[in-house]
């Protein structure tokens, strides 16, 4: 059972284009919701995170938006560049669970020139 | 150099070999842990030590056994390997502490023929 689903799995946008990747989650113990960034042959590594206390979340070109009720959160990525191209994983974690990362299962994201 | 280091890169073995994938890390972290990663299913959980002490079974623990010889080592045996445990093997680092990032090695593309 997926408890962090993710969508969609592959995703291209033009250059300069915004890029949209979804999850939602069930159960509301969860109370971190970081996003990883993994480009070909490398490990993830940590782009983004949220805590459910604010709605949205930005750094840089990337913004995390976060709706407790619908148990959804997503990433934006303005003005998206070639660079930006990789895999990207949302992930939930919570008190209690040893704070153990759960995550989505990924979406690929190529950005054209 | 690589802060979190996996060895082999690439491994190809037959059904019913025993493997050992091992991890180390400079960071100084006591939190040290297993994920493989599949297409469609992100990076799911084997299992985890948050100190050389203390190791904890993941969410696909099955068929996997691990041992922490020192606070920067960290392996992941594969006893019996079988074709379904084909799959890309990240370790991962992490500080103490509430909500710490994960630092991922580039991990290990294993085969089992």
């Amino acid at each position: 059972q997926q408890q962090v689903k993710q969508s969609p799995q592959s995703l291209i946008v033009q250059k300069g284009g915004i890029s949209i990747i979804n999850c939602a989650y069930e159960n509301t113990a969860f109370d971190y919701f970081p996003w990883y960034q993994q480009f070909p042959g490398k490990g993830p590594a940590l782009l983004i995170a949220i805590r459910p206390d604010v709605s949205e979340k930005k750094e840089g070109r990337f913004t995390i938006s976060f709706n407790k009720s619908a148990k959804q959160f997503s990433l934006h990525i303005m003005d998206s560049q070639p660079g930006d191209s990789a895999t990207y994983f949302c992930a939930a974690s919570m008190l209690g669970s040893a704070r153990q990362l759960t995550f989505g299962s990924g979406t690929q994201l190529t950005v054209l020139p | 150099d690589a802060d979190v280091t996996q060895t082999p890169r690439n491994r190809i073995t037959k059904t019913g070999k025993r493997i050992m994938l091992e991890c180390s890390q400079t960071k100084g972290h006591d939190r040290m842990y297993w994920y493989r990663q599949d297409p469609g299913l992100g990076l799911r959980l084997i299992y985890y030590s948050f100190d050389v002490k203390d190791i904890n079974k993941g969410e696909i623990s099955d068929g996997y056994s691990v041992s922490r010889q020192a606070q920067a080592k960290f392996s992941l045996s594969l006893e019996s390997a079988i074709p379904n445990q084909t799959a890309l093997y990240f370790c991962a680092t992490s500080a103490p502490g509430l909500n710490q990032p994960q630092h991922f090695g580039d991990g290990t593309r294993l085969s089992i023929l």
